[in-house]
């Protein structure tokens, strides 16, 4: 299986800040990456697909970049509906394995 | 409006058998894969497996194989996941999530809204 390590586990920010959250793959992986929002209670979210494509009605603040093994979301100008926990996902190869998850704090 | 909606809650007791369903509505549900996710109590998400409905064939994760089954019914354009023998240990979240695209560019959208199952003695 594909490992993937997101950092930080956790970051606490202010409203206006921008933020960057890291994704490593185990292996190369092309650009096959995935990034989901997930709120408490909520299921997850797609924000960002093959690691740079914004899904549609996803706010122009959130950004996906990388390739290879090394992978940043970044949320420019945090909202307050920013603060959720994000979690990478590789998609090259089955299982589609997830990072452990960044909880993004107020 | 694409949709997963997925069975209600489920409390069962260690050594039950167990069936949930997420049922697919608004496109093609022959012509995606569905893929199931587990979420323990306070931790993060695992994927389990995906069944291409269209012909059920069926992928499952290493950690999963032989501990659940994954089917779909397509006349009802229904998925399911499946255990014969439920252990404390299957207490989660489960999610249901439509595979988007193609290799290299796949993704899951949308969710469905989960459904919970606790395993309690």
């Amino acid at each position: 299986d594909i490992q993937m390590t997101q950092s930080p586990s956790s970051l606490s920010a202010s409203v206006g800040d921008r933020v960057t959250i890291t994704c490593r793959a185990s292996q190369r992986i092309s650009s096959s990456l995935n990034w989901y929002q997930q709120k408490p209670g909520k299921a997850p979210k797609l924000l960002i697909y093959a690691a740079s494509s914004l899904q549609s009605g996803v706010p122009s603040r959130f950004g996906g970049s990388g390739s290879g093994t090394d992978f940043t979301l970044t949320i420019s100008g945090l909202q307050p509906e920013d603060f959720a926990t994000y979690y990478c996902q590789q998609s090259y190869s089955i299982p589609y394995t997830f990072g452990q998850g960044t909880k993004l704090e107020i | 409006e694409v949709q997963l909606v997925q069975s209600g809650a489920e409390v069962k007791k260690p050594g039950e058998s167990l069936r949930i369903s997420c049922k697919g509505s608004g496109y093609s549900f022959t012509s995606y894969w569905i893929g199931w996710v587990r979420q323990m109590p306070g931790k993060g998400l695992e994927w389990m497996g995906v069944i291409y409905p269209g012909d059920s064939d069926t992928k499952y994760s290493p950690s999963f194989q032989g501990q659940v089954t994954i089917s779909a019914d397509k006349s009802i354009s229904t998925a399911y996941l499946q255990w014969t023998s439920l252990k404390a240990s299957d207490t989660a979240m489960y999610y249901c999530a439509r595979r988007v695209g193609s290799s290299p560019g796949i993704w899951f959208d949308p969710w469905g809204q989960g459904t919970l199952v606790i395993v309690s003695s």
